[in-house]
């Protein structure tokens, strides 16, 4: 079965604190994507990364970096030196092949609630 | 116009009223998305167009009824909803067939069915 599951319902934590927000899925494909999108309070998801599963090397944009481990199925996503700004609903997701029904299905996590106070 | 755009952005309705919500995308994809979600609940998929051609509809009652006039359009026709109904409606889009897989949202339309 094809499953994300993202474990941590909500965090809090203090300005400047890192934060790593935990991914793991599940998949029989061999040809398999990995994302994580960002829903601030004002709704829209918004994209952050895609990864391929051959690509296992880790990947940093600015304040966040992204951790992916095939033997563990992870895709752990980390935000240094958290703002404010951060707050948001984070989710994780899983495409591939074998259920795509010939589209680009997203399989969802449940979210990770983030909360940084000042 | 950059992106995904909804509208409204926010609708109140009664159950017995007639509404559409409307998603256009700017960015040249192939394929829409309807998503609905719920407070405390994961997103749940509600229908697929690709190539202007219905692909998934996720059990969704009768009550809601997609349309997909072209590439760029969709629409979600809304008729006598139920309270349970009030959720945060997604449109996204992506590009079936490439190498980017990503799905694009725009903003949801905000929804409370009273």
């Amino acid at each position: 079965a094809q499953k994300v599951t993202q474990a941590q319902t909500e965090i809090s934590v203090v300005e400047k604190e890192d934060v790593t927000l935990d991914c793991v899925y599940e998949t029989r494909d061999t040809t398999y994507y990995l994302f994580w999108y960002k829903q601030p309070p004002s709704g829209e998801l918004v994209f952050l990364i895609r990864r391929n599963s051959f690509d296992e090397q880790n990947e940093i944009s600015g304040r966040y970096s992204w951790n992916f481990q095939k033997s563990t199925s992870s895709f752990n996503f980390t935000i240094t030196a958290s703002q404010v700004v951060d707050s948001a609903v984070y989710f994780c997701a899983l495409s591939g092949l074998l259920f795509s029904g010939g589209y680009n299905k997203l399989i969802f996590g449940a979210g990770t609630r983030l909360a940084v106070h000042p | 116009e950059t992106g995904v755009t909804q509208t409204p952005r926010h609708l109140v309705m009664g159950m017995t009223n007639k509404k559409s919500l409307k998603c256009e995308q700017h960015l040249g994809h192939n394929a829409m998305y309807w998503y609905k979600q719920s407070a405390k609940k994961p997103l749940e998929l509600m229908f697929v167009y690709s190539l202007e051609e219905r692909v998934e509809n996720n059990s969704v009652p009768s009550r809601f009824s997609p349309e997909c006039p072209n590439s760029s359009h969709l629409f979600l026709h809304l008729h006598t909803l139920q309270p349970e109904d009030s959720a945060l409606y997604l449109c996204a889009s992506s590009q079936e067939g490439g190498r980017a897989r990503e799905q694009y949202f725009g903003p949801g339309t905000r929804l409370t069915v009273t």
